[in-house]
């Protein structure tokens, strides 16, 4: 089945820093990479997805990136602000494993003022 | 706006009591999913059901059954808690493209089992 590994688990930046947070996985058959950040004491929330026919994806201050050959993902959100501190999943869906998405351990981005 | 409930935010039990956590969704999603969030360890996938009286399991499923009788509601059923079932557990539902599809999720039950 996939395996998705998240990197880094923690992460601490200054306010206006930008950050970065990469993931990988094994199955080459993955095609939908989302990402949810969830705050603290909140449901996780969608907030930016790729699909494997697009290498970027941008909304405003926070963009994806997805290398099909390495088989690894990232998320960049610059100039980050405190409001951005919160835990953030990536995740992997492969067809083959039916409806579900396999999700990374979680990165607990922190951003000081 | 979907809306995903769960019976309870808050849940303390006792070793060897039967469990049971209810998800409720209002937005007619054919796809629902229980999760067990824990430090460290992310998301990790208890059961889903694409379909009333549907389900699989997902990557964590001993110890644990569900139910989904109607399509609006599932049901995660602990036979005899036990002290490591000790976590947060997430509902979660989406539309039948599943996971091409936005994920949406209840607040979370922190389960508690002494």
């Amino acid at each position: 089945g996939e395996n998705v590994e998240q990197h880094p688990s923690t992460l601490s930046v200054q306010e206006g820093d930008s950050a970065v947070i990469k993931c990988t996985y094994s199955d080459s058959a993955s095609n939908y990479f989302p990402w949810y950040k969830q705050e603290l004491g909140k449901r996780p929330q969608l907030i930016i997805d790729i699909r494997s026919n697009v290498g970027e994806k941008k909304d405003q201050r926070i963009a994806v990136t997805l290398n099909k050959t390495a088989k690894h993902f990232s998320l960049h959100i610059t100039e980050t602000q405190p409001e951005d501190s919160a835990v953030y999943f990536c995740a992997a869906y492969t067809r083959e494993m039916g409806s579900r998405l396999t999700f990374g351990e979680g990165t607990q981005l922190t951003v000081n003022p | 706006d979907v809306k995903v409930t769960q019976s309870s935010r808050y849940l303390v039990k006792r070793t060897g009591e039967k469990v049971f956590l209810e998800c409720v969704q209002d937005m007619d999603h054919e796809n629902m999913f229980w999760y067990r969030q824990d430090p460290g360890l992310g998301l990790r996938l208890i059961y889903f059901s694409y379909d009333v009286k549907m389900k699989e399991k997902g990557d964590i499923p001993e110890g644990y059954s569900v139910s989904r009788e109607k399509k609006e509601r599932f049901s995660l059923i602990l036979e005899s808690a036990s002290t490591n079932q000790t976590s947060m557990y997430l509902c979660a539902s989406s539309l039948a493209t599943g996971g091409l599809n936005e994920q949406f999720f209840g607040p979370g039950t922190r389960l508690t089992v002494l």
